[in-house]
């Protein structure tokens, strides 16, 4: 089966940690996806992977950058948290545009 | 960026039908449809690749104009079990990018 693993169901942070929100996929694809969810404004992209480092800028990527060094692994970054990034993240990989959804992280930033 | 979807929220007692509505005001290349239950993530429902497509999966269908750059998901005879969050999502050109719209919140009550 399927399986896309985000590494924490819930997370508190304070106001300028920095903060690592790991994805791991066992399906070998190779496209990663990672979204913030808020109330009213649905699912809002953060940035894309297409490939072992290779990376595109979705729609709101300020505040944010990733890293992908193995096809597996796709992380999020927070250089430094802000009470705005409080929200549901969503980590997705895809096959033949079919996205698989991990559970999401819940991010508090205090 | 965000395509739009209409409406914002729908209210239905078992067995009747709905529209929902998505628009971009970019070309598009792809119309993808998704369905969030709560507290769930998303999960696939289906693509429309080519212009004037119609798809069904079980009682819930979609269309795509690619001319107009809309795309409609019907869903026929309403089951509880429809009751959540619709996403639809869409790409443009050459990219597996994939950008959601803002949802609709179909319930379905008996």
């Amino acid at each position: 089966d399927v399986k896309v693993t985000q590494s924490s169901r819930y997370l508190v942070k304070r106001t300028g940690e920095k903060v690592f929100l790991e994805c791991v996929q066992d399906m070998d694809h190779e496209n990663m996806f990672w979204y913030r969810q808020d109330p009213g404004l649905g699912l809002r992209l953060i940035y894309f992977s297409y490939d072992v480092k290779m990376k595109e800028k979705g729609d709101i990527p300020e505040g944010y950058s990733v890293s992908r060094e193995k096809k597996e692994r796709f992380s999020l970054i927070l250089e430094s948290a802000s009470t705005n990034q409080t929200s549901m993240y969503l980590c997705a990989s895809s096959l033949i545009g079919k996205l698989f959804f991990g559970s999401g992280t819940q991010l508090s930033v205090l | 960026q965000q395509p739009v979807q209409s409406p914002q929220a729908v209210i239905l007692r078992e067995g009747e039908d709905a529209v929902i509505n998505c628009s971009s005001s970019k070309a598009l290349y792809s119309v993808h449809w998704y369905r969030q239950k709560h507290g769930e993530a998303p999960v696939f429902l289906m693509i429309l690749l080519k212009g004037g497509e119609q798809k069904g999966h079980e009682k819930i269908s979609a269309s795509f104009n690619e001319k107009k750059q809309q795309s409609s998901l019907y869903l026929t005879a309403s089951q509880l079990s429809y009751s959540g969050t619709y996403f639809c999502g869409t790409t443009g050109g050459n990219t597996d990018k994939l950008i959601f719209g803002t949802g609709t919140r179909l319930q379905v009550f008996p």
